[in-house]
């Protein structure tokens, strides 16, 4: 069965600064790799996803992630945050022919004004 | 509006009294998940259904709890004599055969006392 591991439960940064959230997978097969935000009092919604091509993929709002198949990392990134992405950060994978979504743990994001 | 809706928003139940959930997934979707979420963790898989056949339940859910999709529309959770434990955010998500990620609902936040 697959696993999904964030490595920060809480960061606190100040607007403008760079943000990045690891993760990583456990799966011996193919995946697809996903990465959904919840902000306060709101659904879970889709930031960005990786099927397959090129491994640094684009998503919502100014954020990417990079798959890098031989660390089995699909670390999220963004150059300058905002208030507004004060949240909490799922990265969440499937096999590639599987049909459940496996969700690490989150990590919550305050960033400070 | 994220085309996922489920009802209610928020039950406050009695330790040993039965609850039933809804969701009505978004209408061309023929696969409905059904999730849980508890505070500072990543959503877990209940079940899973294509259209009308329940296709994967979880071991976290123990034979008090049921899940039905009758003509492969919406669909519901009923929880039967509910535990402290059994407090939590329940989340639906539906998606399309073949289209990998999902559409989350708002979800319903149980609690039992």
């Amino acid at each position: 069965a697959q696993s999904v591991s964030q490595h920060n439960h809480h960061v606190i940064l100040s607007e403008a600064a760079s943000l990045e959230l690891g993760c990583n997978y456990s799966y011996g097969g193919t995946v697809n790799l996903f990465w959904y935000v919840q902000y306060p009092g709101q659904h879970l919604q889709l930031l960005l996803k990786y099927f397959s091509g090129d491994p640094l993929v684009k998503g919502i709002k100014g954020f990417e992630a990079e798959f890098i198949k031989s660390k089995f990392s699909f670390n999220l990134r963004k150059p300058s945050v905002q208030w507004s992405d004060t949240a909490e950060y799922f990265c969440a994978v499937n096999p590639l022919r599987g049909n459940k979504l496996t969700f690490g743990g989150g990590t919550r994001v305050l960033v400070k004004p | 509006d994220t085309g996922v809706s489920q009802d209610p928003r928020h039950k406050i139940t009695k330790r040993g009294q039965n609850v039933t959930f809804r969701c009505d997934p978004i209408s061309e979707h023929n696969r409905l998940y059904w999730y849980r979420q508890t505070l500072g963790q990543g959503p877990e898989f209940l079940t899973y259904f294509q259209n009308e056949a329940q296709l994967e339940k979880s071991r976290l859910l123990s034979d008090r709890f049921s899940a039905e999709r009758p003509k492969g529309s919406f669909s519901t959770l009923e929880i039967q004599r509910t535990e402290q434990g059994d407090s939590a955010m329940y989340l639906c998500a539906s998606s399309s055969e073949g289209v990998p990620g999902y559409t989350f609902g708002s979800g319903t936040r149980l609690t039992v006392v």
